[in-house]
């Protein structure tokens, strides 16, 4: 999930299982969404992303689902390796234009 | 290849002093966008270019300054009236406004000291 604060939501994951990360927007006529991935002291880079007339899209290894009804964003990583740890950041573009909101983010760790 | 080029990647100032971080692009993109990143914090938008010689002000735009001269560039001064300055900035452009891919540049970290 999201929160606000110093200390991001940590999802520790076990390498070769599959990761859920989860994501509550707040604007209900928000119509696009996006995942980025972050690692240490780099720039965010794009994962996959989602338009509101869609409530599933697929990647490679990666699958992101769309609720509107409780405007609620999931990304799922399938078989989650080391170079799959990083900070998750889901955005939404409310309409405004190109100003996309971005969630505080989630830590995944992967354990060998 | 295509892609964004922040400079510097660390900067130090002290206390009184403005920077400027610069961002370059050679994707051909129209918008750029800068944003800043605190510890535990998803970024916020500090400034945002649709076109040449225009910007608006985002979320944060107080003791920040840009201008837009260049298609392929988008500096970013943090002046002294920026109380909190120390953070991690990143620069992006998309092809268009609305919903579009923004790509990110690799940041620059300014610490004040």
């Amino acid at each position: 999930g999201e929160s606000v604060g110093l200390h991001l939501p940590t999802l520790s994951v076990q390498e070769g299982d599959n990761s859920i990360i989860n994501c509550a927007y707040s604007n209900s006529a928000s119509d696009y969404f996006i995942w980025y991935k972050q690692e240490s002291g780099k720039g965010p880079q794009f994962i996959i992303d989602i338009r509101s007339n869609m409530d599933k899209r697929q990647g490679q290894r990666v699958t992101v689902l769309l609720n509107k009804t409780v405007k609620h964003l999931s990304l799922q990583i399938a078989a989650t390796q080391p170079g799959d740890s990083a900070v998750y950041f889901c955005a939404e573009n409310s309409g405004s234009w190109g100003k996309l909101q971005f969630g505080a983010g989630t830590q995944v760790v992967v354990t060998p | 290849d295509g892609g964004i080029t922040q400079s510097p990647k660390y900067l130090f100032r002290k206390e009184g002093q403005n920077v400027t971080l610069s961002c370059e692009q050679n994707l051909n993109h129209d918008a750029m966008y800068w944003y800043r990143q605190d510890p535990g914090q998803g970024l916020r938008l500090i400034y945002y270019s649709q076109i040449v010689n225009d910007f608006q002000k985002g979320d944060i735009a107080e003791g920040y300054s840009v201008s837009r001269e260049k298609k392929e560039s988008f500096p970013l001064t943090v002046t002294s009236a920026q109380k909190n300055p120390t953070a991690f900035y990143l620069c992006a452009s998309s092809i268009g406004g609305g919903a579009n891919v923004l790509t990110f540049g690799a940041g620059s970290r300014l610490t004040v000291l």
